[in-house]
């Protein structure tokens, strides 16, 4: 029983390219977030979503756009993609007052 | 922003042996989570503490939240093989609902047999 899932594990592309990593949680959380980890294993917050409505955007570029189709799901498109895009990528979801729980992240390299 | 800073950065130990990493904080921890991620995994949440002084243990893993609540410790006693991984601390950003977590930079943890 997977808690959030991402697809997918590994993603490597050229630059210059668009590509999407999907997240999904059946934990019935309301708030989802989008997390990236670059090379030193330094883990920053990128995006929040809480019932399908963005409500964190920290300093991203609008290269990264993340979609919520419903409230178990948030993805994350990016554009153009750019060597410095490469890193890991997690999904995490929380209720109020309770732990984040994190997916197994999404390795991008961007060649 | 909330600043995290944990030390030490890495950390190789003898099984068996105990160890602490510590998390400093530049402002007040309204929540602090500690969190372990093993090398090409996600990160597994270990636990959290809110109010000064309180601890938790886990296992052999016990984690303290000082008084006035801006460093946290986490010691293991007796580690194993097992323990190996990264070490994260994440504090909450001014007790928001929303549930925002700052990072520190990890601890990268290896137990040799």
């Amino acid at each position: 029983d997977t808690a959030v899932s991402q697809t997918p594990k590994y993603l490597v592309t050229q630059m210059g390219n668009d590509k999407s990593i999907k997240c999904e949680q059946n934990l019935g959380h309301d708030t989802m977030y989008w997390y990236k980890q670059d090379s030193k294993k330094f883990l920053k917050i990128m995006f929040s979503y809480n019932n399908k409505e963005l409500i964190i955007n920290e300093t991203v570029p609008n290269r990264f756009s993340p979609k919520s189709p419903d409230k178990a799901h948030l993805n994350l498109h990016i554009n153009s993609l750019e060597l410095g895009d490469s890193a890991v990528y997690f999904c995490a979801s929380k209720t109020r007052q309770e732990t984040q729980y994190f997916g197994p992240g999404t390795r991008l390299l961007v060649l | 922003s909330q600043e995290l800073e944990q030390s030490p950065q890495s950390l190789i130990v003898q099984e068996g042996k105990n160890l602490t990493i510590n998390c400093t904080s530049s402002k007040t921890l309204y929540g602090l989570y500690w969190y372990k991620q093993k090398y090409g995994e996600g990160l597994i949440f270990l636990m959290m503490l809110q109010k000064g002084g309180e601890e938790k243990s886990h296992e052999k893993i016990t984690a303290k939240l000082d008084e006035k609540k801006q460093q946290s410790s986490l010691h293991i006693t007796a580690s194993q093989p097992s323990h190996a991984g990264i070490y994260l601390c994440g504090a909450d950003d001014r007790g928001s609902t929303l549930g925002r977590l700052y990072f520190g930079r990890g601890t990268q943890l290896t137990v040799w047999p």
